[in-house]
């Protein structure tokens, strides 16, 4: 089953605009991380936020963690149309084993040029 | 390898034919996970290895599904008497460690008709 709701399901932005989706979880986690995934391919691991960090910085991404109300978001700054994809946050639980990964059901980001 | 590998690509299987999906993972890499992705959905785990043991197979929706990886790195994921309901990407995730990013494959796309 999935861990958690993202929000919104589906988001279309200008090229060069900032896109922000949100992810809401269920149980303690030990990390969050978020995913990118093209039409028909892979998933790519994008950044990794540890329970005890609040905030994460890589390139054009800008990743926040609130564990007090079990959400984080995912931000791209200065968009570009190569960044339409499909973006996963997944969790691994403070007890699970293996490190597996619960994921959330996706927001689909379209960028127009 | 470089990334991790998947074959076949795509399989198109009739109803009631065994397949087997093949994960070769980055060399080295100890832990191993399948998922299954609906079409429009998240992942969802299937099962994981920790070098030849499967530490976890809770995610493995039926007795028809059955996944190996008896020298600790090539994985096999074994559907008999598929079913339309099996129609779904199965990908393959490998890690050097618990707590790390993964590197997923393409995955595999199964068609059951």
């Amino acid at each position: 089953s999935q861990q958690g709701e993202e929000d919104p399901q589906a988001l279309s932005i200008q090229e060069g605009e900032n896109a922000t989706m949100n992810c809401s979880y269920k149980t303690s986690i030990n990390n969050l991380q978020w995913y990118r995934q093209n039409s028909g391919r892979g998933l790519v691991h994008l950044i990794l936020i540890r329970s005890n960090e609040r905030e994460k910085h890589s390139g054009r991404l800008r990743v926040t963690l609130d564990t007090s109300k079990k959400s984080s978001s995912l931000l791209i700054t200065a968009s570009r149309a190569a960044d339409t994809a499909s973006y996963f946050c997944a969790t691994v639980g403070e007890e699970t084993s293996g490190s597996r990964l619960t994921f959330g059901e996706g927001t689909q980001l379209t960028v127009n040029p | 390898g470089a990334g991790v590998s998947q074959s076949p690509r795509y399989k198109v299987a009739k109803r009631g034919q065994d397949v087997a999906l093949r994960c070769d993972p980055i060399s080295g890499h100890v832990s191993l996970f399948w998922y299954q992705q609906a079409l429009g959905q998240g992942p969802e785990f299937l099962t994981y290895f920790q070098n030849e043991a499967q530490l976890d197979k809770s995610g493995l929706p039926s007795d028809r599904f059955f996944a190996e990886r008896p020298e600790g790195s090539v994985s096999t994921l074994k559907i008999q008497r598929t079913q339309q309901e099996d129609s779904a990407v199965y990908l393959c995730a490998s890690s050097l460690a618990a707590l790390l990013g993964y590197t997923f494959g393409s995955g595999t796309r199964l068609t059951v008709v």
